[in-house]
Formats: C-alpha cells, sequence, structure tokens
C-alpha cells in the first residue's frame, strides 16, 4: 500500500463550488504539506502543518484553507472555486527535523479541473 | 526570496547519451539541495540530495554535486535509458527548519530508443 494516499485522483467541478481534497499517510511524519503544480512553474506551496495544532501559510494559501483532523490527515479545501485553481495538487509528508534535509513524500495528486 | 532556476525543457535524447540538466540557486545561507523526479501519472520522488558544500549526491546513475560558488547542483547522468523519461525537478530547503521545499520549473526528459 502506498505510504501517502490522495482522494480524489480527479475531480472535475464549477465555478463556486466548495472542494475538498483528502490525504493521509501512514509514514508517521509530523509535518505535512500541500503544493500545487502547475505547468512551466514547478511546484508552489500551499499550506504546511508540523503538527495538529500548527498549520501554517505558503506561498499561495489565498483561496484554499486547510485541516489537520489528525497526524495522518491533512485536507485542502477551496472554498468557492475558481478557474485559475486548475491544477493539479500534491500533498508531501516528511520527518521532523532539526535541519533542512529531510526527504519529502509525495502522494500521486489530484488532478482538478474548474470550470 | 530564496529561488531555483532550471534549464528550459523539453530536452530529448537517444538511448545512452549523456544528460546534463542545469540548475542554479538564489538562497539565504545555505540550503539543502534536492532533485526530485516524476514519472508519468505519478507523484515525485527523491533522486538525491546535498546537504552542504562540495556534496555529491548520487542514485540510479544519476549525479549533482552542491557547488556553492558557481550556487549550483547541475544533473548528470552518463548513460540515459528510455526508462529515464520523466520530468526532473531541482528543489532547494532552507536553513529557516520548516522543511518547505521550493520548486525549480521542472524539466522534460524524453529519451528515444
Amino acid at each position: 500500500d502506498a505510504d501517502v494516499t490522495q482522494t480524489p485522483r480527479n475531480r472535475i467541478t464549477k465555478t463556486g463550488k466548495r472542494i475538498m481534497l483528502e490525504c493521509s499517510q501512514t509514514k508517521g511524519h509530523d509535518r505535512m504539506y500541500w503544493y500545487r503544480q502547475d505547468p512551466g512553474l514547478g511546484l508552489r506551496l500551499i499550506y504546511y502543518s508540523f503538527d495538529v495544532k500548527d498549520i501554517n501559510k505558503g506561498e499561495i494559501s489565498d483561496g484554499y484553507s486547510v485541516s489537520r483532523q489528525a497526524q495522518a490527515k491533512f485536507s485542502l479545501s477551496l472554498e468557492s472555486a475558481i478557474p485559475n485553481q486548475t491544477a493539479l495538487y500534491f500533498c508531501a509528508t516528511s520527518a521532523e527535523t532539526t535541519g533542512a534535509q529531510e526527504t519529502q513524500y509525495f502522494g500521486p495528486g489530484t488532478r482538478l479541473l474548474v470550470l | 526570496g530564496d529561488s531555483v532556476t532550471q534549464m528550459e525543457g523539453p530536452v530529448t535524447l537517444s538511448e545512452e547519451a549523456f544528460l546534463t540538466i542545469n540548475c542554479t540557486y538564489t538562497a539565504t545561507g545555505y540550503p539543502s539541495l534536492f532533485w526530485y523526479v516524476q514519472y508519468p501519472g505519478e507523484g515525485l520522488q527523491l533522486l538525491l540530495k546535498a546537504t552542504k558544500a562540495d556534496d555529491k549526491g548520487s542514485n540510479k546513475g544519476f549525479e549533482a554535486t552542491y557547488r556553492k560558488e558557481t550556487t549550483s547542483f547541475h544533473l548528470e547522468k552518463g548513460s540515459v535509458q528510455v526508462s529515464d523519461s520523466a520530468v526532473y525537478f531541482c528543489a532547494l530547503s532552507g536553513r529557516d527548519n520548516t522543511g518547505k521545499l521550493i520548486f525549480g520549473q521542472g524539466t522534460t526528459l524524453q529519451v528515444k530508443p
């Protein structure tokens, strides 16, 4: 079984709808991250969390919210979806570290299309 | 702020050709540097990393050396295979202890038989 899972894998929605993307991990990591990938732009950080009570905004958090329901679960919500949120969304996890060298482990991604 | 710049793709090579994908970075202090690979339809996975100047990361025949003087972390492989076709991302993680990754734009590699 995969260590980091994302649901759904694909989603089509309409402008103005609220949707939730879910991420679960079995690696026992404290740190979880949400990124979006756009062609030609690489991945950009939306939100990250160090534990259930520690959630932080990333580079592009406007229009998004998150919930860390448990150590293993980190959900991303689009409160009112708009077409420029069409992208590939990745969840990632890493162990806590005192340095900057920890590997991040990525889920398979959720492809979102907002019409 | 910190940033990563990769050479633009796509890169198309014949099997057994030599590969170089250039990556340069701008960062405060001494970040950790990574190469991640994304195979078609999959998430990213770590290919190699280096955490201090002059370190060489290596894996699956790929290598990259952390060059502080040129702020670079170029990816190389001596002989590519069709199975190496993927998107390659250079990334850095700063010394702020957040673990956040800053990615380059990605380089698509296509290897033809």
